[in-house]
């Protein structure tokens, strides 16, 4: 079965730390790999994504993310976080049939403390 | 440019009623795709349409049901509304299938009283 996994229901960082948010996936050959954000009662907002080429892709706002095919991760990343950044996270496959299904993980609450 | 749009924004129904819920995609966007958001929960996916024509389907009763129009604007049915129906629905959008991204709109909050 296709999944993704985020491990984390919540990061707490202090601003200007470096943040990791975590996402593992189960998808059967080469997905394709995006984060998304949302902000509280809004829609999800794009971040970034990888399709092929370089492992670290680079998306809005100074995120980044690191694709590891043997680990099957993508992790989102960012050098230096903001308060703004606070907010709850997705990570999310396509598998590569023609249905264009989204598969989402749980999400993961991002806390930027000052 | 006017992103992914959706209404109503926000919608209180009785269990057992019927519920319409409509989506215009960006402009140029041929693809429509539906997804519910249980709250603490990733979105699930319910539908996609491509062209009018309905390529994917999630794993939802069929009380569930979709149509895309010819100006490529989308609503989602839901009959027979059950207080586990409530939930925010989001409409997502994109030039094509495959490896481009999706555009959320805002959702339409759902209630089930």
């Amino acid at each position: 079965a296709q999944s993704v996994a985020q491990p984390e229901d919540q990061v707490n960082v202090a601003e200007g730390n470096p943040l990791t948010v975590k996402c593992t996936y189960s998808v059967s050959g080469n997905p394709y790999l995006f984060w998304y954000v949302q902000y509280p009662n809004r829609g999800l907002q794009f971040l970034l994504k990888y399709i092929t080429g370089d492992n670290l892709v680079k998306g809005s706002y100074g995120f980044e993310a690191e694709f590891n095919k043997s680990q099957t991760s993508f992790h989102l990343k960012k050098p230096s976080a903001l308060v703004s950044d606070s907010a709850l996270y997705f990570c999310a496959v396509r598998d590569r049939s023609n249905t264009g299904k989204l598969i989402f993980g749980q999400g993961t609450t991002l806390q930027v403390k000052p | 440019d006017a992103g992914v749009t959706q209404s109503p924004t926000h919608l209180i129904k009785t269990r057992g009623q019927h519920v319409t819920l409509r989506c215009s995609p960006i402009s140029g966007h041929k693809s429509v795709s539906w997804y519910q958001q249980v709250l603490g929960q990733g979105p699930q996916f319910i539908f996609q349409y491509y062209e009018k024509e309905e390529r994917g389907r999630g794993n939802f009763p069929d009380r569930f049901s979709a149509r895309q129009f010819p100006n490529y604007s989308s609503e989602l049915n839901v009959n027979a509304l059950l207080l586990g129906d409530s939930a925010l629905y989001l409409c997502a959008s994109s030039n094509r299938q495959g490896n481009t991204e999706a555009f959320f709109g805002q959702g339409t909050r759902l209630t089930v009283v």
